[in-house]
């Protein structure tokens, strides 16, 4: 099955600074790729997601980046604000659907 | 009204005992997920349903299972608790298997 791997495991940066969170995936037949945040106590939220057909999408602060070849997958987050501060996931999924497997999260803190 | 909700929100009962988790979704989606969220905050996906059948059964203990009584509804059967089910459990949603999830609230449930 599939197996993704996410680094680091928690980062802290200052407000205003950027956050790189990057992810490695195990299955070249994954094709779909988002990111979920969960803040303390709450749901897991979908916050930006990524197709195989593309090799970058871009939501205001939040970028994605994607390469198949190397079977990795990056989020960007710019100009980071203290309500960044949450646990990030990323996930692989197979087109066929019904299977996400989900990284091991990053705690992301951002000091004011 | 909550796209996706959950009941009982926390669960606390005694190892050996028998609870269920019940969760409900308005989204008409076909594809119904129960996740598993241990205190390293790692998502393990335990079952998916979709239109009332099992397709994923991640190497959960026969302990655990996933009913379903209609396409809205899939509940969570746990015998024989035991310290280790301590956790949160989250149901999910998707349409046709594959897109975003969509999470309810979650159960804590702990084991004494």
């Amino acid at each position: 099955g599939e197996n993704v791997e996410q680094h680091p495991s928690t980062l802290s940066v200052q407000e205003g600074d950027s956050a790189v969170i990057k992810c490695t995936y195990s299955d070249s037949a994954s094709n779909y790729f988002p990111w979920y945040k969960q803040e303390l106590g709450k749901r897991p939220q979908l916050i930006i997601d990524i197709r195989s057909n593309v090799g970058e999408k871009k939501d205001q602060r939040i970028a994605v980046t994607l390469n198949k070849t190397a079977k990795h997958f990056s989020l960007h987050i710019t100009e980071t604000q203290p309500e960044d501060s949450a646990v990030y996931f990323c996930a692989a999924s197979l087109d066929t659907g019904n299977q996400f497997y989900f990284g091991t999260g990053t705690s992301l803190t951002v000091i004011p | 009204d909550t796209a996706v909700s959950q009941t009982p929100k926390y669960l606390v009962t005694q190892m050996g005992n028998d609870k269920s988790i019940k969760c409900e979704q308005n989204l008409g989606h076909d594809t119904m997920y129960w996740y598993k969220q241990d205190s390293k905050k790692f998502l393990k996906i335990m079952f998916s349903y979709n239109n009332k059948e099992l397709i994923i059964n991640e190497t959960v203990p026969n302990r655990f299972s996933p009913k379903s009584p209609d396409k809205a509804h899939l509940n969570l059967h746990i015998n024989s608790l035991e310290l280790g089910d301590s956790a949160v459990y989250f149901c999910a949603t998707s349409f046709g298997g594959t897109g975003e999830l969509f999470f309810g609230e979650g159960s804590r449930l702990t084991v004494l």
